[in-house]
């Protein structure tokens, strides 16, 4: 069965810090991996998305890696903001799943002054 | 424009009501889903639209009616709903398969009473 693990469920950190979220994922055949932004009550927005080839990737102050021997991911945040505060899914998707993905629980962020 | 636009953004409703949840967007994009949401949990997927066809359905009860008018829009028909049935309910759009990265609408935060 295809499956997302994140970790931790959720974090606390100091503003202007920075912290690193997991994801392990069992998904095959592997297709890419997408980690998204998700402030309550709104829609998830797209930070990073990674293919098979690519170890890692940034954007702005994230950045993701991606070791699809291992099979884990992890996206980094620097210099927290408390705009960061927000749920951050891990999404999985795999080839000839149709156009199914799989995503994780999400880790919850609370950035404090 | 990477907009996927949901109307309306709130509601609420009698479980005899009849109401539609509306997405539209203007990226081309030939895949669109609906997902469900409930509090601290990630997001489920209830349908797929692919090229205008419905090419999944998550065993999702009838009160709840996809339609695809054309490939820009997709509504969500609600009938005889459950106070259950409160949640988030995002629309998504992809350029094709799986492969591809989807983009989120803000959402639908609809209660049911």
């Amino acid at each position: 069965k295809n499956q997302v693990e994140q970790s931790p469920q959720s974090l606390i950190i100091l503003e202007g810090k920075n912290c690193t979220l997991q994801c392990n994922y069992t998904v095959s055949p592997f297709s890419n991996l997408r980690w998204y932004k998700q402030d309550t009550g709104r829609g998830p927005v797209s930070l990073t998305i990674m293919t098979f080839s690519e170890n890692t990737k940034s954007n702005g102050r994230y950045t993701a890696t991606l070791d699809a021997d291992t099979k884990q991911s992890s996206l980094h945040i620097t210099a927290s903001q408390l705009s960061d505060s927000a749920s951050y899914i891990c999404v999985v998707s795999a080839w000839a799943a149709g156009n199914k993905l799989t995503f994780g629980g999400g880790t919850r962020v609370l950035v404090k002054p | 424009d990477t907009e996927v636009t949901q109307t309306p953004k709130h509601l609420v409703m009698g479980m005899t009501n009849k109401k539609s949840l509306k997405c539209e967007q203007h990226m081309g994009h030939r895949a669109m889903y609906w997902y469900k949401q409930k509090a601290k949990k990630p997001p489920e997927l209830m349908f797929v639209y692919s090229y205008e066809k419905l090419s999944i359905n998550e065993s999702v009860p009838s009160r709840f009616s996809p339609e695809c008018p054309n490939s820009s829009l997709l509504n969500l028909h609600l009938h005889a709903l459950q106070p259950e049935d409160s949640a988030l309910y995002l629309c998504a759009s992809s350029q094709g398969q799986g492969g591809t990265e989807a983009f989120f609408g803000q959402g639908t935060r609809l209660t049911v009473v």
